[in-house]
Formats: C-alpha cells, structure tokens, sequence
C-alpha cells in the first residue's frame, strides 16, 4: 500500500519569510512520481511540479524549491520570501508505476500574514 | 482551450433524489478522474477512465456511477443522493496516467 503524509496541517507565517512543507511518502515500489498542487481560496487544484523517483536533483522555480530525498521518503517544498499570494492548501500526491491513481495527503493550509 | 469544464458549480439535493455531474475536457486527454474532497481532507479516488468505454473504480465508488462515451466527457451519476455523499467533486483529466493532472473548478454538492 502507498501512503502520502503531510504532519503540518496549517502553517503560518509573516510574508517575506521562508517556509518549508514537508511530505513524506510510502512506497515498496522502485519506480513512482510525486507531485505537488496548490488550492488557493477560491477552490481550484493547480499543478506545481512532478518529480520521477530516479531524478533526485533539487528543482527550483522562481522563489518555489522542491528537495527530494529517496534515503528519507520525503519530497519536501519551500518557498522563499512569501507572499500573501501564496496563501492556499497545498497538497503532496504519489503515482505508483503502472498504477493510474494518485493517492494524495491531507493538505498543509498556508496562510501568509501580511 | 477551456481545459477541464464542470458543470454545475452548485447543487442542493434532497436525499434520494439524483443528478448527473458533467466533466469535458478539451485537451484531448486519454486518462479521466473523479475525485471527492471533504472538509480538511486530500482528495479521493471515486471513479477513472483510461478511454472511452473503459472505466474503473477508484477509492470510494459506492454509491455513484460513471460513463465515458466519448474521448471529451466523463459524467458522474448519483444514485438515491445521502448525506455522506455532501462533498466538493473534482474531475480532471491527464494525457496518460503519468503525467499531471488538470483540473476542473469543482462542484459543491450538499445533500439535506
């Protein structure tokens, strides 16, 4: 059985600061995707990233960074110099290889106070 | 392009009764799903699609049913509407299972 945890369920940080949302994962497969998706307030789930378990490089995008170690099962997100923009409920999901179904976490609610 | 469209935004049913939620992409995407999301929860599996005439069952599919006719559409079908069944519902589509998935805005259904 596959297993998402996300152990933070609501963060709060003053804008400009650096915040970090960890995931961690379960997995007895060698072969799997991780992904990342922001729910903002008004409901929609957006992608950020998609991460293949034999690509263990740090991504970065703009002020988003994403930390993928296999050793630990995590794939952890930080943004840096929040915005109140950035505000939403973000969620960890994992793809099994050969199997079409993501399994998500529960969700971290972000709130950037201003 | 529209992406992942749902219709319709809100619904109240009265329980027993059913209604048909509708899900078009327009990205030509093989690979379509229903998810449920409940307060304070990640999303759950209900019903997916690989193609059209090819369905199967996710997580939690008591309770609803499904059809896909065509590449574009992917309806969920309530039958005999509960309580339990009062949720946020998410369609969304992806060009093969591997890849990301797209969303649709999601239909607020509340069951009394």
């Amino acid at each position: 059985a596959q297993k998402v945890t996300q152990a933070q369920t609501e963060i709060s940080v003053v804008e400009k600061e650096d915040v970090t949302l960890d995931c961690v994962y379960e997995t007895r497969d060698t072969t799997y995707y991780l992904f990342w998706y922001k729910q903002p307030p008004s409901g929609e789930l957006v992608f950020l990233i998609r991460r293949n378990s034999f690509d263990e490089q740090n991504e970065i995008s703009g002020r988003y960074s994403w930390n993928f170690q296999k050793s630990t099962s995590s794939f952890n997100f930080t943004i840096t110099a929040s915005q109140v923009v950035d505000s939403a409920v973000y969620f960890c999901a994992l793809l099994r290889f050969g199997n079409e179904k993501l399994t998500f976490g529960t969700g971290t609610r972000l709130t950037i106070i201003p | 392009n529209a992406g992942v469209t749902q219709t319709p935004k809100f619904r109240i049913l009265k329980i027993g009764q059913s209604m048909t939620l509708q899900c078009a992409q327009d990205m030509n995407h093989n690979y379509m799903y229903w998810y449920r999301q409940d307060p304070g929860m990640g999303l759950k599996l209900i019903y997916y699609s690989v193609g059209a005439g090819i369905t199967d069952k996710g997580e939690v599919p008591n309770g609803y049913n499904v059809s896909r006719s065509t590449t574009e559409d992917f309806p969920l079908r309530l039958e005999l509407a509960a309580p339990s069944q009062t949720s946020v519902y998410f369609c969304a589509s992806s060009y093969d299972g591997l890849y990301e998935q797209y969303f649709g805005p999601g239909t607020r259904l509340t069951v009394t």
